[in-house]
Formats: C-alpha cells, sequence, structure tokens
C-alpha cells in the first residue's frame, strides 16, 4: 500500500539545523508531488512548500524562504526538508503529505506521513 | 493569501445527530480546489473530502460537502462515536495552500 514513512523526533538547540526524511513506497515515486505541513497548537496547520520527484526547483512558502530547503533522492524515493537557524517557534510536528486530486502542483494531500516532532529549546 | 474561518469553534453532538460545518474564505475560492480533512488525537490529517463535495477513498457517504465561491460546508449525516476529531478546511488552489484553524467535533 501507499506509505510515507518520516525520521524520528528531534531535539535542537536554537541556531541549529534539522533535516527529516519522508520514505515513500507503493507508488511511482516521479508521479506525485510531495508537500510539506507543519503544525503547532498556535498556528494550526501551515504549509511549507511543494517538491516534484521528477525534478525541477521545489517552491517555498515565502514566510520560509531562506531557512528551508527541500531535496530528493530518486534512487530511495525519499523526500527531504531541512531547517537552519532554528528557533522556538519552529518546535512542532512536520508531515510530508503526497499531492493528489487536482491540476499540476495544485493538489490536496491524499496520504500523509506519519510526522516527525521537532523541538527547539536552549 | 486566502484566509479561511471555520465555525463553530467546538460543537458537541450525540451520536445519530446531523452535523454542519462552516468554512468561509476571504476571497473566492475554485470549488475544484476545496478540502476537508479530519484529524484524531496523535494523528495525521486524513484527507475526507476534495474539490469540495467528492469523498476520498474509503470514506463512509455519511460526509458530505458542499458551497461555492466563499462558503463551503461539511455535513456528517448521523454522527458516529469514531467521527470525534478535529475538522479542517483547505484551499489548494492558489499558494500559499491554506487551513482553516479547525472546528472540533465531540461525541457526548
Amino acid at each position: 500500500q501507499v506509505q510515507l514513512v518520516q525520521s524520528g523526533a528531534e531535539i535542537k538547540k536554537p541556531g541549529a539545523s534539522v533535516r527529516v526524511s519522508c520514505k515513500t513506497s507503493g507508488y511511482t515515486f516521479t508521479n506525485y508531488y510531495i508537500h510539506w505541513v507543519r503544525q503547532t497548537p498556535g498556528q494550526g496547520l501551515e504549509w511549507m512548500g511543494i517538491i516534484n520527484p521528477s525534478g525541477g526547483g521545489p517552491n517555498y512558502a515565502q514566510n520560509l524562504q531562506g531557512r528551508v530547503t527541500m531535496t530528493r533522492d530518486t534512487s530511495t524515493s525519499t523526500v527531504y526538508m531541512e531547517m537552519s537557524s532554528l528557533r522556538s517557534e519552529d518546535s512542532a510536528v512536520y508531515y510530508c503529505a503526497r499531492g493528489a486530486y487536482g491540476s499540476g502542483s495544485y493538489g490536496t494531500f491524499d496520504i500523509w506521513g506519519q510526522g516527525t516532532v521537532v523541538s527547539v529549546s536552549s | 493569501e486566502i484566509v479561511l474561518t471555520q465555525s463553530p469553534g467546538t460543537l458537541s453532538l450525540s451520536p445519530g445527530e446531523r452535523v454542519t460545518l462552516s468554512c468561509r474564505a476571504s476571497q473566492s475560492v475554485n470549488s475544484d480546489y476545496l478540502a476537508w480533512f479530519q484529524q484524531i488525537p496523535g494523528q495525521a490529517p486524513r484527507l475526507l473530502i476534495y474539490a469540495t463535495s467528492s469523498r476520498a477513498t474509503g470514506i463512509p457517504d455519511r460526509f458530505s460537502g458542499s458551497g461555492s465561491g466563499t462558503d463551503f460546508t461539511l455535513t456528517i449525516a448521523r454522527l458516529e462515536p469514531e467521527d470525534s476529531a478535529v475538522y479542517y478546511c483547505q484551499q489548494y488552489g492558489s499558494s500559499p495552500r491554506t487551513f482553516g484553524q479547525g472546528t472540533k467535533v465531540e461525541i457526548k
């Protein structure tokens, strides 16, 4: 079955970087976009950006430009999200999700990873 | 950025009751690009409805969606105990994709 399996929880200090992986299986990796979404109690669900596993540049949310980088490894069907210059307000659950039911890069999210908790604290 | 406002914030209803959740957009949303999700505590969101009224795979027919322009609705025809969750609307036709703040449905 279609699965997105994310890496484990992370604890980071302010100013550090974190990389979260999202390993996909059960479908053709290059046929579907992958989105990243984070969730905090205060801000709810926030879309972070999108990457096309078949190539082309990612597209990031404007407020995260310069701090987030999304990459993919087609040999392992895995997508990565790296965030730098972490601050306490980046503490959240980070999700990857597969894009579907739309047109091109504008699809909703039909399959989600289980989430990765990232805690930022001194 | 399209802001989605959901109401009410919390609902407390009995099993078998009909539930209507509202999602209002700050500007018009193409109905092909409006979705609803269900999130149970500790789990990832689950897609219920896409393109305003199409049920995702495996979603029971007691869930239905409707609306157009700036006003959209999720209806649960007969509430089941397992429907206790937070429900989110999402627009995915423009960037950034945005979510509503959620409506919590509690079962009495």
